[in-house]
């Protein structure tokens, strides 16, 4: 059973653009989520993290957007560009292990 | 340079084999993780150790071991590998067990032929 989910699969923008990640979950008991971007060749690399308390985190051009109470979190990359291209990971945590969605690859265009 | 190191960084070998991975991180981290991430690029946690102790170990077939001597390190052996066990394999490290960011190897790349 997958815990949490990640929508779309895939995703093209054109440079620029804004591009924006799904992610929902099913246990109420999260209450952290951290966003991964990894390259091909290279693990995951934290990107930005939100906490249950609060319903928007800005670092630049990522902007996540949370509403606990649809068990819903987005993830927003503004002008967004080629180097953006990566697959996007939503994770969640309480006292357990982490548990990570299936991702979100991103190809930007130029 | 403090980060996650991985080695090997690929390893092609027959099935029955045995192989090992290990995993240092020179963060000062307590917690450290294996994940598998498959060919859909789902990563799923496999073993977590904080400090040394064990503190999780998810449902894996018994073939697989992880092995840790201090908090630096983690290595996982795999006896008899299998071609489902063909992945790569990540390791990653945490301040704490209850810290939700973690930080990743590059990973090891398993072909089994």
């Amino acid at each position: 059973q997958q815990q949490v989910r990640q929508s779309p699969q895939s995703l093209t923008v054109w440079e620029g653009e804004t591009a924006i990640l799904n992610c929902s979950y099913e246990d109420s008991t999260f209450n952290y989520f951290p966003w991964y971007q990894q390259f091909p060749g290279e693990g995951p690399a934290l990107l930005i993290s939100i906490s249950s308390v609060s319903d928007k985190k800005e670092d630049g051009r990522f902007t996540i957007f949370f509403n606990k109470r649809e068990k819903k979190l987005s993830l927003h990359i503004t002008d967004s560009q080629p180097g953006d291209s990566a697959t996007y990971f939503c994770a969640a945590r309480n006292n357990n292990a982490p548990r990570f969605g299936a991702g979100t690859k991103l190809t930007v265009k130029p | 340079e403090t980060a996650v190191f991985q080695t090997p960084n690929y390893h092609v070998t027959q099935v029955g084999n045995e192989v090992s991975f290990n995993c240092k991180q020179t963060l000062g981290h307590d917690t450290m993780y294996w994940y598998k991430q498959d060919s859909k690029k789902l990563l799923k946690i496999m073993f977590s150790y904080n400090n040394k102790q064990l503190i999780v170990n998810e449902t894996v077939p018994r073939r697989f071991s992880p092995q840790s001597s201090d908090k630096a390190h983690l290595n996982l052996r795999i006896k008899s590998v299998e071609p489902e066990d063909s992945a790569v394999y990540l390791c990653a490290s945490s301040w704490d067990w209850g810290v939700a960011e973690q930080f990743f190897g590059p990973g090891t790349r398993l072909t089994v032929l």
